[in-house]
Protein backbone atom coordinates (compact mmCIF):
# COMPACT_ATOMS: atom_id res chain seq x y z
CA UNK A 1 0.00 0.00 0.00
CA UNK A 2 1.21 3.48 -0.56
CA UNK A 3 3.55 4.15 3.05
CA UNK A 4 6.48 6.04 4.41
CA UNK A 5 7.89 4.34 6.98
CA UNK A 6 10.89 6.20 9.23
CA UNK A 7 13.68 4.32 11.37
CA UNK A 8 16.72 5.05 12.78
CA UNK A 9 15.31 6.37 15.94
CA UNK A 10 16.84 5.87 19.50
CA UNK A 11 18.16 7.16 22.04
CA UNK A 12 21.62 9.05 22.08
CA UNK A 13 23.53 11.59 24.13
CA UNK A 14 23.99 15.29 23.38
CA UNK A 15 26.65 16.13 20.99
CA UNK A 16 26.68 12.66 19.03
CA UNK A 17 25.03 12.16 15.79
CA UNK A 18 21.97 9.89 14.17
CA UNK A 19 20.40 9.20 10.62
CA UNK A 20 16.87 8.71 10.32
CA UNK A 21 15.49 7.05 7.04
CA UNK A 22 12.10 7.13 5.76
CA UNK A 23 11.21 4.24 3.47
CA UNK A 24 8.60 5.18 0.62
CA UNK A 25 6.62 2.51 -0.94
CA UNK A 26 3.92 1.87 -3.48
CA UNK A 27 4.14 5.51 -5.14
CA UNK A 28 6.19 7.30 -7.59
CA UNK A 29 8.92 8.58 -4.91
CA UNK A 30 10.66 10.56 -7.24
CA UNK A 31 7.84 12.98 -8.09
CA UNK A 32 7.77 14.47 -4.57
CA UNK A 33 8.87 16.99 -2.41
CA UNK A 34 9.63 15.33 0.67
CA UNK A 35 9.74 16.63 4.46
CA UNK A 36 10.93 16.25 8.23
CA UNK A 37 8.38 17.14 11.06
CA UNK A 38 8.84 16.59 14.58
CA UNK A 39 6.62 16.81 17.14
CA UNK A 40 8.15 17.47 20.93
CA UNK A 41 6.78 16.23 24.13
CA UNK A 42 4.27 18.37 25.47
CA UNK A 43 4.79 20.85 22.34
CA UNK A 44 3.07 21.50 18.86
CA UNK A 45 4.84 20.28 14.96
CA UNK A 46 7.66 21.92 14.11
CA UNK A 47 8.54 21.94 10.38
CA UNK A 48 11.90 20.84 10.15
CA UNK A 49 13.25 20.48 6.47
CA UNK A 50 12.61 19.72 2.98
CA UNK A 51 14.06 17.92 -0.09
CA UNK A 52 12.79 18.66 -3.68
CA UNK A 53 11.97 15.84 -5.72
CA UNK A 54 15.22 15.85 -7.65
CA UNK A 55 17.09 17.03 -4.63
CA UNK A 56 18.01 20.11 -5.95
CA UNK A 57 16.54 22.52 -3.63
CA UNK A 58 16.67 21.96 -0.16
CA UNK A 59 15.56 24.26 3.00
CA UNK A 60 15.92 23.87 6.68
CA UNK A 61 14.12 25.60 9.89
CA UNK A 62 16.73 27.58 11.63
CA UNK A 63 16.88 25.48 14.67
CA UNK A 64 18.61 22.67 12.73
CA UNK A 65 20.16 24.50 10.08
CA UNK A 66 23.94 23.98 10.08
CA UNK A 67 23.44 20.61 12.07
CA UNK A 68 21.14 18.70 10.04
CA UNK A 69 21.09 17.39 6.83
CA UNK A 70 18.10 16.15 4.13
CA UNK A 71 19.21 13.45 1.78
CA UNK A 72 17.47 11.42 -0.58
CA UNK A 73 18.17 8.76 -3.05
CA UNK A 74 15.70 8.17 -5.41
CA UNK A 75 17.02 4.82 -6.38
CA UNK A 76 16.05 3.39 -3.14
CA UNK A 77 12.21 5.38 -2.67
CA UNK A 78 14.15 6.51 0.55
CA UNK A 79 14.79 9.78 2.40
CA UNK A 80 17.28 10.59 5.11
CA UNK A 81 17.62 13.18 7.82
CA UNK A 82 21.14 13.12 9.20
CA UNK A 83 21.22 14.83 12.44
CA UNK A 84 24.46 15.85 14.15
CA UNK A 85 25.61 17.90 17.24
CA UNK A 86 22.15 16.25 18.68
CA UNK A 87 20.85 18.83 21.98
CA UNK A 88 18.00 18.10 23.96
CA UNK A 89 15.47 20.11 22.49
CA UNK A 90 16.01 17.78 19.96
CA UNK A 91 13.85 15.05 21.28
CA UNK A 92 11.02 14.47 19.69
CA UNK A 93 8.76 12.58 17.68
CA UNK A 94 10.64 12.48 13.68
CA UNK A 95 7.78 12.32 10.59
CA UNK A 96 8.75 12.27 7.18
CA UNK A 97 5.61 13.72 4.88
CA UNK A 98 5.13 13.84 1.62
CA UNK A 99 3.77 17.05 -0.35
CA UNK A 100 0.78 16.23 -2.77
CA UNK A 101 -0.56 18.45 -5.67
CA UNK A 102 -2.64 20.35 -3.40
CA UNK A 103 0.90 21.64 -1.75
CA UNK A 104 0.10 20.49 1.55
CA UNK A 105 1.21 16.74 3.51
CA UNK A 106 -0.90 14.29 2.11
CA UNK A 107 0.72 11.43 3.43
CA UNK A 108 3.07 10.85 6.60
CA UNK A 109 4.83 8.09 8.21
CA UNK A 110 4.27 6.45 11.73
CA UNK A 111 7.06 8.40 12.95
CA UNK A 112 10.44 7.51 14.87
CA UNK A 113 11.26 8.75 18.49
CA UNK A 114 14.79 10.08 18.93
CA UNK A 115 15.54 10.31 22.62
CA UNK A 116 18.84 12.93 23.61
CA UNK A 117 19.68 13.01 27.10
CA UNK A 118 22.54 11.71 28.91
CA UNK B 1 9.58 32.78 8.57
CA UNK B 2 6.06 33.42 9.27
CA UNK B 3 4.31 33.01 12.39
CA UNK B 4 1.18 31.19 12.86
CA UNK B 5 -1.03 32.18 15.90
CA UNK B 6 -4.16 29.88 16.67
CA UNK B 7 -6.82 30.79 19.38
CA UNK B 8 -7.94 29.57 21.31
CA UNK B 9 -5.13 27.22 22.94
CA UNK B 10 -7.69 24.73 23.73
CA UNK B 11 -11.57 24.60 23.91
CA UNK B 12 -14.26 21.69 25.37
CA UNK B 13 -17.46 21.80 23.78
CA UNK B 14 -20.71 19.18 23.96
CA UNK B 15 -21.25 16.83 21.45
CA UNK B 16 -23.25 17.94 18.14
CA UNK B 17 -22.19 21.40 18.93
CA UNK B 18 -19.72 23.34 16.92
CA UNK B 19 -16.60 24.11 17.52
CA UNK B 20 -14.37 27.30 15.58
CA UNK B 21 -10.78 27.40 15.11
CA UNK B 22 -8.87 30.48 14.50
CA UNK B 23 -5.85 30.71 13.00
CA UNK B 24 -3.61 34.40 12.18
CA UNK B 25 -0.34 34.83 10.41
CA UNK B 26 1.69 37.79 10.68
CA UNK B 27 1.96 38.06 6.93
CA UNK B 28 -0.44 37.20 4.14
CA UNK B 29 -0.48 33.86 2.52
CA UNK B 30 -2.65 34.40 -0.18
CA UNK B 31 -0.74 34.13 -3.55
CA UNK B 32 -1.74 36.63 -5.55
CA UNK B 33 -1.09 34.68 -9.74
CA UNK B 34 -3.46 32.23 -8.76
CA UNK B 35 -6.09 33.74 -6.08
CA UNK B 36 -4.81 30.63 -3.74
CA UNK B 37 -4.25 31.04 0.38
CA UNK B 38 -1.37 28.49 1.25
CA UNK B 39 -3.17 26.94 4.30
CA UNK B 40 -4.06 24.00 5.46
CA UNK B 41 -5.53 22.57 8.42
CA UNK B 42 -4.37 19.17 10.12
CA UNK B 43 -5.75 16.31 12.88
CA UNK B 44 -3.65 14.87 15.13
CA UNK B 45 -5.40 12.31 17.63
CA UNK B 46 -3.08 11.01 20.35
CA UNK B 47 -0.66 8.77 19.70
CA UNK B 48 -1.46 8.89 15.81
CA UNK B 49 -0.24 10.84 12.79
CA UNK B 50 -1.42 13.93 11.69
CA UNK B 51 -3.86 13.75 9.38
CA UNK B 52 -4.68 16.19 5.99
CA UNK B 53 -8.04 17.61 6.78
CA UNK B 54 -8.03 21.67 4.61
CA UNK B 55 -5.69 22.61 1.93
CA UNK B 56 -5.94 25.98 0.14
CA UNK B 57 -7.86 26.86 3.13
CA UNK B 58 -11.02 26.00 2.21
CA UNK B 59 -10.75 22.80 0.28
CA UNK B 60 -11.48 18.96 2.12
CA UNK B 61 -9.49 16.81 2.12
CA UNK B 62 -10.96 13.38 0.04
CA UNK B 63 -12.41 11.57 2.61
CA UNK B 64 -12.87 14.54 5.13
CA UNK B 65 -16.37 14.57 6.19
CA UNK B 66 -18.30 17.43 5.80
CA UNK B 67 -18.67 18.61 9.27
CA UNK B 68 -15.25 20.18 8.99
CA UNK B 69 -14.69 23.26 6.89
CA UNK B 70 -12.24 25.74 6.43
CA UNK B 71 -12.22 30.11 5.70
CA UNK B 72 -10.71 32.51 5.87
CA UNK B 73 -8.38 34.79 3.43
CA UNK B 74 -5.11 36.29 3.22
CA UNK B 75 -3.82 36.62 7.21
CA UNK B 76 -7.17 34.87 8.88
CA UNK B 77 -8.02 31.77 8.70
CA UNK B 78 -10.98 29.60 10.63
CA UNK B 79 -11.45 25.93 10.85
CA UNK B 80 -15.24 24.65 11.85
CA UNK B 81 -16.40 21.50 12.70
CA UNK B 82 -20.15 21.54 12.65
CA UNK B 83 -21.77 19.15 15.13
CA UNK B 84 -18.30 17.77 17.30
CA UNK B 85 -18.68 13.52 17.19
CA UNK B 86 -16.60 11.68 19.92
CA UNK B 87 -14.26 10.55 17.24
CA UNK B 88 -13.13 14.77 16.99
CA UNK B 89 -11.34 15.25 20.24
CA UNK B 90 -7.84 16.19 18.98
CA UNK B 91 -5.15 18.71 18.64
CA UNK B 92 -6.21 20.73 15.45
CA UNK B 93 -2.69 22.35 13.49
CA UNK B 94 -2.78 25.21 10.82
CA UNK B 95 0.11 25.40 8.59
CA UNK B 96 1.09 27.88 5.88
CA UNK B 97 2.50 26.28 2.76
CA UNK B 98 3.54 30.00 1.30
CA UNK B 99 7.33 30.16 1.93
CA UNK B 100 10.09 27.52 1.26
CA UNK B 101 10.27 27.27 5.16
CA UNK B 102 7.06 26.15 5.92
CA UNK B 103 5.53 27.18 9.56
CA UNK B 104 2.65 25.60 12.14
CA UNK B 105 0.31 26.81 14.62
CA UNK B 106 0.82 26.07 18.05
CA UNK B 107 -2.47 23.57 17.77
CA UNK B 108 -5.62 23.90 19.71
CA UNK B 109 -6.60 20.89 22.11
CA UNK B 110 -10.21 20.26 21.08
CA UNK B 111 -12.19 17.80 24.45
CA UNK B 112 -16.00 16.47 24.85
CA UNK B 113 -17.34 19.11 27.22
Amino acid sequence: QVQLVESGGGVVQPGRSLRLSCAASEFSFRSYSMHWVRLAPGKGLQWVAVISNDGAHIFYADSVKGRFTISRDNSKNTVYLQMNSLRPEDTAVYYCARVGPQIAFDLWGQGTMVTVSS
Amino acid sequence: DIVMTQSPDSLAVSLGERATINCKSNQSVLYSSNNKNYLAWYQQKLGQSPKLLIYWASTRESGVPDRFSGSGSGTDFTLTISGLQAEDVAVYYCQQYYTTTWTFGQGTKVEIK
